[in-house]
C-alpha cells in the first residue's frame, strides 16, 4: 500500500518564525512530488512540482527539497507572515491517474 | 474567473436524495478527477476521466456515479445520499501528457447529509 505521511499534523508559529513540514513517500514508482497550499475556501494551488532527486525549488520566502532515494521532502518558510496560514498538501505521483495525498499539515502564523 | 468551476459550493440534503455536483473547466484539458475530503485523511480519489469516452472507477467509488457530458464539463451523483458522504468534494484537471500530474483544482463542494 502506497502512503504519503506528513508531519506535524498543524503547527502554530508567531509571525516572524521560520518554520518547516516533512513529507515522507515510497521510493518505488516515482514520477514527481507536488506541495500544494490549500487556503480555507479557495482552491489548492500547486507550490511547487519537483521531479528530480536534489531538486530544490524556492518561491518568495518558501523552499522545498527532494530526496527521492529516501522518500522525503521538506517544505521551509522563512519569516512566516500571517498571509501564510494555510494547509499545505504533499502528494506523490506514480504516472497515470494516480496521485496520493498526504493529510497535509496546517499552518496558523500569528501576528 | 476560476478555471476550474464547481457548484454548488455548499449543499445540505436529507438521507436518501439524489445530489448532482457539477464541475466545468476551461483549462482545455482532457482529464479531469473527483476526489473527496475528509479530516484527517489525504484526498481520495473517487472516479477520473481520461476523455469524454474514458470513465474510471478510483479508490471509492462505491455510492458515486459520474457523466463526462463534454470536454469542459464532469458531473458527480450520488443516487441515494447517506450521512457518511458528508464530505468536501475536489474536481481537479490535468494536462496531457504531463511527466509531473500537476492538477488543476477548483474551490470544491461542501455536502452535507443529515
Amino acid at each position: 500500500i502506497l502512503n504519503v505521511e506528513q508531519s506535524p499534523q498543524s503547527l502554530h508559529v508567531q509571525e516572524g518564525d521560520s518554520t518547516n513540514f516533512t513529507c515522507s513517500f515510497p521510493s518505488s514508482n516515482f514520477y514527481a512530488l507536488h506541495w500544494y497550499r490549500w487556503e480555507t475556501a479557495k482552491s489548492p494551488e500547486a507550490l511547487f512540482v519537483m521531479t528530480l532527486n536534489g531538486d530544490e525549488k524556492k518561491k518568495g520566502r518558501i523552499s522545498a527539497t527532494l530526496n527521492t532515494k529516501e522518500g522525503y521532502s521538506y517544505l521551509y518558510i522563512k519569516g512566516s507572515q500571517p498571509e501564510d496560514s494555510a494547509t499545505y498538501l504533499c502528494a506523490f505521483y506514480t504516472g497515470g491517474f494516480k496521485t496520493i495525498f498526504g493529510a497535509g499539515t496546517r499552518l496558523f502564523v500569528k501576528a | 474567473d476560476a478555471d476550474v468551476t464547481q457548484t454548488p459550493r455548499n449543499r445540505i440534503t436529507k438521507t436518501g436524495k439524489r445530489i448532482m455536483l457539477e464541475c466545468s473547466q476551461t483549462k482545455g484539458h482532457d482529464r479531469m478527477y473527483w476526489y473527496r475530503q475528509d479530516p484527517g485523511l489525504g484526498l481520495r480519489l473517487i472516479y477520473y476521466s481520461f476523455d469524454v469516452k474514458d470513465i474510471n472507477k478510483g479508490e471509492i467509488s462505491d455510492g458515486y456515479s459520474v457523466s463526462r457530458q463534454a470536454q469542459a464539463k464532469f458531473s458527480l451523483s450520488l443516487e441515494s445520499a447517506i450521512p457518511n458522504q458528508t464530505a468536501l468534494y475536489f474536481c481537479a484537471t490535468s494536462d496531457f501528457p504531463s511527466y509531473t500530474g500537476e492538477l488543476f483544482f477548483g474551490e470544491g463542494s461542501r455536502l452535507t447529509v443529515l
